[in-house]
């Protein structure tokens, strides 16, 4: 089955700086990136995903860039805010019936002022 | 268009009871994934249902799990016999299609004393 790392385990940033989490996975035939981003004691809030036949999208201050050859991608937050300050999730799915989400350990951001 | 709606938000069983979770999905959408997440930790696929068909269920414990989604009303995550390891938060996604983002509900927050 699917097997999805996440690194680092936590990050901290100050306040305006440029924050990366990367992800790796290990089925090639996953196709669909989320990323999910969760406060404390609150839901999974999806907040940006990405397909296989895409390498790179952006929403506002967050982007996400996939390399299927490698088989990594990664979460890009730039002008962090303290309330960007969460645990974020990535996770990888697969086409028709296999569409569940596996999911990373998480990255816990901190963002000081 | 409200949102995905868990009930109860928090339940206490004591061992050997049951739980029964309750999971309504986005209006519109009619797939189901449930997610376990254990304190601390990332959440972890545990069924997918579409109305009354139970479509990959390779994440439920073999034994004391059960999950249904009939064609009227909300689909509900039942453990029988509950134990303290079951404490968990269970969280449930809806989907439009396969494939399709999942958004995820508040959340049910099991405590097994």
């Amino acid at each position: 089955g699917e097997n999805v790392e996440q690194h680092p385990s936590t990050l901290s940033v100050q306040e305006g700086d440029s924050a990366v989490i990367k992800c790796t996975y290990s089925d090639s035939a996953s196709n669909y990136f989320p990323w999910y981003k969760q406060e404390l004691g609150k839901r999974p809030q999806l907040i940006i995903d990405i397909r296989s036949n895409v390498g790179e999208k952006k929403d506002q201050r967050i982007a996400v860039t996939l390399n299927k050859t490698a088989k990594h991608f990664s979460l890009h937050i730039t002008e962090t805010q303290p309330e960007d300050s969460a645990v974020y999730f990535c996770a990888a799915s697969g086409a028709g019936t296999a569409s569940k989400l596996t999911f990373g350990t998480g990255t816990r951001l901190q963002v000081t002022l | 268009n409200a949102g995905v709606m868990q009930n109860p938000r928090h339940l206490v069983r004591r061992r050997g009871q049951e739980a029964r979770l309750r999971c309504s999905p986005m209006k519109g959408h009619s797939h189901v994934y449930w997610y376990r997440q254990l304190p601390e930790e990332g959440l972890k696929f545990m069924v997918y249902l579409q109305k009354e068909n139970i479509i990959d269920e390779s994440g439920m414990p073999k034994e004391r799990f059960s999950a249904e989604f009939p064609k009227e009303g909300p689909s509900i995550l039942r453990i029988q016999q509950v134990v303290r390891g079951d404490s968990a938060a269970y969280f449930c996604a809806s989907s439009p299609g396969q494939g399709a983002e999942q958004y995820f509900g508040p959340g049910t927050r099991l405590t097994v004393t």
